[in-house]
């Protein structure tokens, strides 16, 4: 079993949808969670990170995290073409000195204008 | 913020011969890291170099076939060596995110696509 599982999509939603990425995870160490866009041919970028569990809202952005559950997402809103892109989370321990991140294989989302 | 560039961004190699790719960052950072990402799969940490130290490698990963220089806090190489198809994959260098240092955030270069025929 992965540590991080993620559906690699593709994910096809008209423009205006609410988009919903999950991954899950094994590793109950972790607290930190990140979100990160990629764009074809470019290097990922952080879009949001959360600690432990609880919602974060950043625009149209929100990202959730349920610990007991093991299991994160990312929400969306209001969807446009240029949030087609492969988004990738990513989760670390985070216990102070520089931890591992563990990433997802991400999920490609196209939005359809 | 940091801005990283990588170069090559691309190249084509035959098999046996090795490549070195450039990650340079417009800023000081104490810690780089290399990765590989490969088509379906998740972003692979190959090392993590700190100026002044030898480069720490992940499991599967040796120093003969990826020998990384990290000769100031702005500059690192990665050396794929003796290369083989199955190296052909895209190659990313990454620094820590100083300012949210205890998250783990990192930025991330554009990448370098290889293709090993």
């Amino acid at each position: 079993q992965k540590e991080v599982e993620q559906d690699p999509g593709p994910l096809s939603v008209p423009e205006g949808a609410i988009v919903s990425l999950n991954c899950t995870y094994s590793n109950s160490a972790f607290q930190y969670f990140m979100w990160y866009r990629q764009y074809s041919r470019k290097g990922p970028e952080l879009l949001m990170y959360t600690y432990s569990s609880g919602n974060k809202e950043d625009g149209r952005f929100t990202a959730q995290v349920d610990k007991s559950s093991k299991y994160i997402s990312l929400f969306i809103r209001d969807s446009q073409p240029s949030d087609s892109a492969t988004y990738l989370c990513a989760m670390s321990e985070g216990s102070g000195g520089y931890q591992k991140v563990t990433f997802g294989t991400g999920t490609k989302l196209q939005v359809i204008p | 913020s940091a801005v990283i560039s990588q170069k090559p961004s691309r190249d084509i190699c035959q098999r046996g011969t090795s490549l070195t790719i450039q990650c340079q960052v417009d800023s000081q950072v104490t810690m780089m890291f290399w990765y590989r990402q490969q088509p379906g799969q998740s972003l692979t940490l190959i090392a993590t170099a700190n100026q002044g130290s030898e480069a720490t490698y992940e499991s599967g990963f040796v120093i003969d076939k990826f020998p990384i220089s990290r000769p100031n806090l702005t500059f690192s190489t990665l050396t794929v060596s003796n290369m083989s198809p199955e190296d052909s994959s895209i190659y990313l260098c990454s620094v820590e995110d100083r300012a949210r240092r205890v998250t783990d955030t990192q930025y991330f270069g554009p990448g370098t696509r290889l293709t090993v025929l």
